[in-house]
């Protein structure tokens, strides 16, 4: 699975969008891309995934440039309850043997 | 839906006892996963179960851990004999695969002490 490149921490504003980069240059044609975020204490929550298209659910919205090699989760709305760390994760579509495997992620902190 | 279910939330034991945790995956769902989280190590994939069957168990630490799942709705993770450093929070996860996409969902945890 190809590897993914995060910040280590960002800061965002409270009501502001929130606005995380990730490259995953050595991605390859079948390859997904996931974001989780894990709320301290807790599992990790899905939050979305694509693979070519941009794409947008109740939670965030997903860019993906055209060549593939980065992405860009964004929360519209950030709240205190976004503090969390985000995963961006790259895998291999193949179904049930599909497994993630997770990086470092970043440190989303939402202030007040 | 109930999500994963994972017992117990918390155990604290010592040195050399056998420590049992379980899962209970999602209904429905086909794979169930494994993994370890800790400050040093991040969250590592222990293993993995594809329709109750092993598929990749490389992330296992060593013979003092096992895993089996004996039907599509429970799985259990054994360490025998569990030291300090298997102090972690160990979540089981599961899902079902729909064409090329396999979301995963995960439980809450199992916090693990070893003194």
């Amino acid at each position: 699975d190809a590897k993914t490149t995060q910040p280590t921490s960002m800061d965002c504003a409270e009501g502001r969008a929130a606005n995380l980069p990730c490259n995953h240059s050595t991605i390859s044609g079948n390859e997904y891309v996931y974001w989780y975020r894990q709320i301290h204490s807790q599992g990790p929550q899905y939050i979305i995934h694509g693979l070519k298209n941009n794409e947008t659910n109740e939670m965030a919205s997903l860019i993906i440039t055209e060549d593939r090699k980065s992405s860009t989760l964004i929360l519209p709305h950030a709240t205190l309850r976004d503090t969390a760390v985000y995963y961006c994760i790259v895998s291999w579509g193949g179904g049930a043997t599909n497994k993630l495997i997770f990086g470092t992620g970043t440190l989303l902190a939402v202030q007040p | 839906d109930a999500g994963v279910i994972q017992s117990p939330r918390h155990e604290v034991t010592e040195m050399g006892q056998e420590v049992t945790l379980r899962c209970k995956p999602i209904s429905g769902h086909n794979s169930l996963f494994w993994y370890r989280q800790t400050m040093m190590r991040g969250l590592e994939l222990l293993i993995y179960f594809n329709n109750n069957v092993p598929i990749d168990d490389s992330g296992m630490p060593e013979d003092r851990f096992s895993a089996k799942m004996p039907n599509a709705s429970f799985s259990t993770l054994k360490i025998q004999p569990s030291e300090p450093r298997d102090s972690a929070v160990y979540f089981c996860a599961s899902s079902r695969a729909r064409g090329l996409v396999n979301t995963i969902y995960f439980g809450e945890g199992s916090w693990l002490t070893v003194v």
